[in-house]
């Protein structure tokens, strides 16, 4: 059982470049979400999806886009790096419970140097 | 903003000592999480604490809420070299039918043997 599989672990972009950051589940979790965690600010939110086809913005999207096709999967673009979008980048899943009360699963994260 | 704070920022103690973290937040909430990450890697969920709910176990972890203060504290007893990580508070609101979980920026814990 893998839980959530993130890759690539490390990634450094020159300014300007693209590149997606994959995240897969094997769950079965309808939630997955992106967070991004800097020195001093803690985890915040940038995108989340309920399920295939719903996806929605979360504290700091801007700079970021995703899609959900599948269940399992929830890539992370970002279509013009910026020396802002260093940061370690953490996808998490859960079930969907209406009225929450969901533990997040997260995977081990993928640190992104943009030079 | 509901975001958790959490204090102290840094905390070092002697292996076998108690720890007390605490966590404190903005607005009304369904449920506070608390998550433990390793150096290096992704967080970990340790206990989740319903809003109705004003303490809760788990081995050598307890967790209570108070709503009326809007507070959280996480003590973990009998601690170990192992329990060197940190430590992280998230308040879990329902908006729209979704969960969303927000951290606070962490209690850094150091054990020593």
């Amino acid at each position: 059982n893998a839980g959530v599989t993130q890759t690539p672990k490390f990634q450094v972009l020159k300014t300007g470049q693209s590149m997606t950051l994959q995240c897969a589940q094997d769950m079965n979790h309808e939630y997955m979400s992106w967070y991004r965690q800097d020195p001093g600010m803690g985890l915040r939110l940038i995108h989340y999806s309920v399920g295939a086809g719903i996806t929605d913005q979360g504290e700091v999207p801007n700079g970021y886009n995703v899609s959900r096709s599948t269940t399992e999967d929830f890539p992370l673009r970002l279509l013009s790096a910026a020396p802002s979008q260093t940061s370690v980048y953490f996808c998490a899943s859960s079930y969907h419970i209406r009225g929450g009360n969901s533990p997040l699963h997260f995977g081990n994260g993928t640190r992104l140097t943009v030079t | 903003s509901q975001q958790g704070e959490e204090d102290p920022q840094a905390l070092s103690i002697q292996e076998g000592e108690n720890a007390t973290m605490n966590c404190s937040y903005k607005t009304s909430i369904n449920n506070l999480q608390w998550y433990r990450q390793n150096s290096g890697r992704g967080l970990v969920h340790l206990i989740l604490i319903r809003s109705n709910e004003r303490e809760k176990h788990s081995g050598r972890l307890r967790v209570t809420l108070d709503t009326s203060k809007k507070s959280s504290s996480l003590l973990i007893t009998a601690s170990r070299a192992a329990d060197t990580a940190s430590y992280f508070c998230a308040t879990g609101v329902v908006i729209q039918g979704a969960q969303k979980l927000v951290f606070g920026q962490g209690t850094r814990l150091t054990i020593n043997p």
